[in-house]
């Protein structure tokens, strides 16, 4: 059974640059949701994806979306990067409303 | 709306010390669900439990036990002999279940994590 895996593990960008990251679910999961973890903080939501449409989204603004596909991976997409935005981000996966998993993680540097 | 507080921030011990970790949360909702995970410093949060709030029982897993008090709203982890490879950080989580466009949809409201050292 594969876990969650996310591409790429390190990212650096500018202000104002654009970013796609990257997910794949467990098999057999269906939904997936992206978390937002700062330094030294706990995660925090940002969406979840079930059945190719967001399902629900935390205290994020627009410039933060996200796609699924057919194979229930997904990616999540980050405008106008701003300082702030450099974090810890995670993806995990799940099937329905069960038990989240989460990958390695990508880590954004936004200079 | 739901919160979850880790008081601790980080504790350091020393190996086969027994630790508990604390965490306190805060919900109107009459079902949800209380999760640990760990996450070494390589980033990834692993899974350690998920507790159903109609179930009270205190549950072990090894070295490992849990206990769920829901008249002061507490989910406390305790490491039995701690080890070495113990170190790690600690979230506590709390469900928080909504509607979303496709049908029900779970957030997971994290604490703010406790940085568990276990020396030599």
């Amino acid at each position: 059974e594969t876990g969650v895996t996310q591409s790429p593990t390190h990212l650096i960008k500018t202000r104002g640059q654009q970013v796609t990251l990257r997910c794949s679910s467990q098999s057999g999961h269906n939904t997936v949701s992206w978390y937002q973890q700062a330094l030294g903080q706990g995660p925090q939501f940002i969406f979840q994806y079930y059945r190719e449409e967001e399902n629900g989204r935390g205290n994020f603004p627009p410039r933060f979306s996200g796609l699924q596909f057919p194979n229930y991976s997904s990616e999540l997409n980050v405008n106008a990067l701003e300082l702030d935005d450099s974090a810890l981000y995670l993806c995990a996966s799940s099937f329905d409303l069960d038990t989240q998993y989460f990958g390695p993680g990508t880590r954004l540097t936004v200079l | 709306a739901q919160k979850v507080t880790q008081a601790q921030t980080e504790i350091s011990v020393v190996e086969k010390e027994d630790v508990t970790l604390d965490c306190v949360y805060e919900t109107r909702d009459t079902t949800y669900y209380l999760f640990w995970y760990k996450q070494p410093p390589s980033g990834e949060l692993v899974f350690l439990i998920r507790r159903n709030s109609f179930d009270e029982q205190n549950e072990i897993s090894g070295r490992y036990s849990w206990n769920f008090q829901k008249s002061t709203s507490s989910f406390n982890f305790t490491i039995t002999a701690s080890q070495v490879v113990d170190s790690a950080v600690y979230f506590c989580a709390l469900s928080e279940v909504g509607v979303g466009s496709q049908g029900g949809s779970e957030k997971l409201v994290f604490g703010k994590g406790m940085k568990l050292t276990v020396n030599p």
